[in-house]
């Protein structure tokens, strides 16, 4: 079983709809989460920090983390053609060496208009 | 901005050529990385540094080799650059909170 696990898509919705991204992990080490935005032919974007268990809002964004499911998600409100990207989900166990992130390889979204 | 930049952001280098990529950093952060970004595999921790001098081995290091001499500057060099090194490789640095963040990448194709 991979560390992160992540449906690559392709997800393609229209203008306004409600997006939902996903991942799961087996490391019950990990507490730190991210969602990332990758343009096409760009570096990914931090988007969302989440630590631990809980939820976070940043306007039409909310992370979601269950530890115990070991399960991730990321909800996108009002979506826009701009937010048509590639979302990488991502974790670490945080502390020292443990910086360094394990990523999901990502989901393309398509918001048509 | 990330207040990253790497170079060459775009190469085409011949199989058996040594290749070295830089980034740079301006905002005297501690910790860096090298990422590599495949189809089908996603990025993946080649090499990282928490601090001059001090490097360490990622998940998919064999063929490559780092160095950092100054803590705004972090080399990846292929030694011997072979068809399965062609993709984009990303540079990253760790803010404050665990938070990190990725340079524009460099193109590298290995013909």
């Amino acid at each position: 079983q991979k560390e992160v696990e992540q449906d690559p898509g392709p997800l393609s919705v229209p203008e306004g709809a409600i997006v939902s991204l996903n991942c799961t992990y087996s490391n019950s080490a990990f507490q730190y989460f991210m969602w990332y935005r990758q343009y096409s032919r760009k570096g990914p974007e931090l988007l969302m920090y989440t630590y631990s268990s809980g939820n976070k809002e940043d306007g039409r964004f909310t992370a979601q983390v269950d530890k115990s499911s070991k399960y991730i998600s990321l909800f996108i409100r009002d979506s826009q053609p701009s937010d048509s990207a590639t979302y990488l989900c991502a974790m670490s166990a945080g502390g020292g060496s443990n910086y360094k992130l394990t990523f999901g390889k990502g989901t393309l979204l398509t918001v048509n208009p | 901005d990330a207040g990253i930049t790497q170079s060459p952001r775009h190469k085409v280098t011949e199989t058996g050529t040594p290749v070295t990529l830089r980034c740079h950093q301006t905002e005297n952060h501690r910790y860096m990385y090298w990422y590599r970004q495949d189809p089908g595999h996603g990025l993946r921790l080649i090499h990282y540094s928490y601090g001059v001098k001090d490097t360490d081995k990622g998940e998919v290091s064999d063929g490559y080799s780092v160095s950092r001499s100054k803590t705004e500057d972090f080399l990846l060099t292929l030694e011997s650059a072979t068809s399965s090194q062609t993709s984009v490789y990303f540079c990253a640095i760790t803010r404050g909170g665990n938070t990190i963040y990725f340079g524009e990448g460099s193109w590298l194709t290995v013909v």
